[in-house]
């Protein structure tokens, strides 16, 4: 069975401190992507992630893809509040028709 | 742009009654998928439509789950004799390409009573 596991899945952190979501999968996939999802609302994407070793980063955010290991990391660099939010990893497995198979996902809280 | 629509944005329903959530995609975009969502949870892949293909229904839970698309525009899911585990937020994606990044709507949040 395909299985997508973030940990961690609760995360509290303070403002200006870093850390890392990580994001292991069990199968042959060629894309990774990370969403962000605010309470109430819906999915917004990040990053799409396509080739071993790619890295993407936006603004407090980087992602990188290790498809060797079926390993993906986001990494929050200084966090501040406006990033409080739940984040999903999702994979589309190789010869899926892109349906996506996603994370329980890291509910992020960034106090002051 | 316009973005994913997705009607009702809530639906409180009896156990046993049917249900019909719609979603307009991205105008242009060829593929079309739902999702389902339970509280708390991640989300769940049930239905897939690329143009004029067959749907892949592998992620469908049961034959009282069904969903039609018209062409490249509107889907609808319809979930018969519905139960209180069908409870959850249903979210519709698409995107211009298979592959693309999927562009997700604001979601139907159902609740069977």
């Amino acid at each position: 069975e395909l299985k997508v596991e973030q940990n961690p899945l609760f995360l509290s952190m303070q403002e200006g401190k870093n850390y890392t979501i990580y994001c292991n999968y069990s199968t042959t996939s060629d894309r990774l992507y990370w969403y962000r999802q605010d309470p109430g609302k819906s999915l917004e994407s990040l990053f799409v992630l396509l080739s071993n070793g790619a890295v993407k980063q936006e603004g407090r955010l980087m992602a990188s893809l290790d498809t060797k290991a079926r390993l993906s990391t986001l990494h929050i660099t200084a966090a501040v509040h406006d990033l409080s939010a739940t984040y999903f990893c999702a994979v589309a497995p190789r010869g899926s028709q892109g349906n996506l198979i996603f994370g329980k996902g890291t509910k992020l809280s960034v106090k002051p | 742009g316009a973005g994913v629509s997705q009607s009702p944005s809530n639906k409180v329903t009896e156990k046993g009654k049917d249900v019909e959530l719609r979603c307009d995609p991205i105008s242009g975009h060829t593929a079309l998928y739902w999702y389902r969502q339970r509280l708390g949870q991640g989300l769940e892949f049930l239905i897939y439509f690329q143009g004029n293909s067959a749907p892949d229904k592998s992620g469908l839970p049961s034959d009282r789950f069904s969903a039609e698309r018209t062409g490249e525009s509107v889907s609808t899911l319809t979930i018969q004799r519905t139960q209180q585990e069908d409870s959850a937020v249903y979210l519709c994606a698409s995107s211009f390409l298979v592959w693309d990044t999927q562009y997700f709507g604001p979601g139907t949040r159902l609740t069977v009573l």
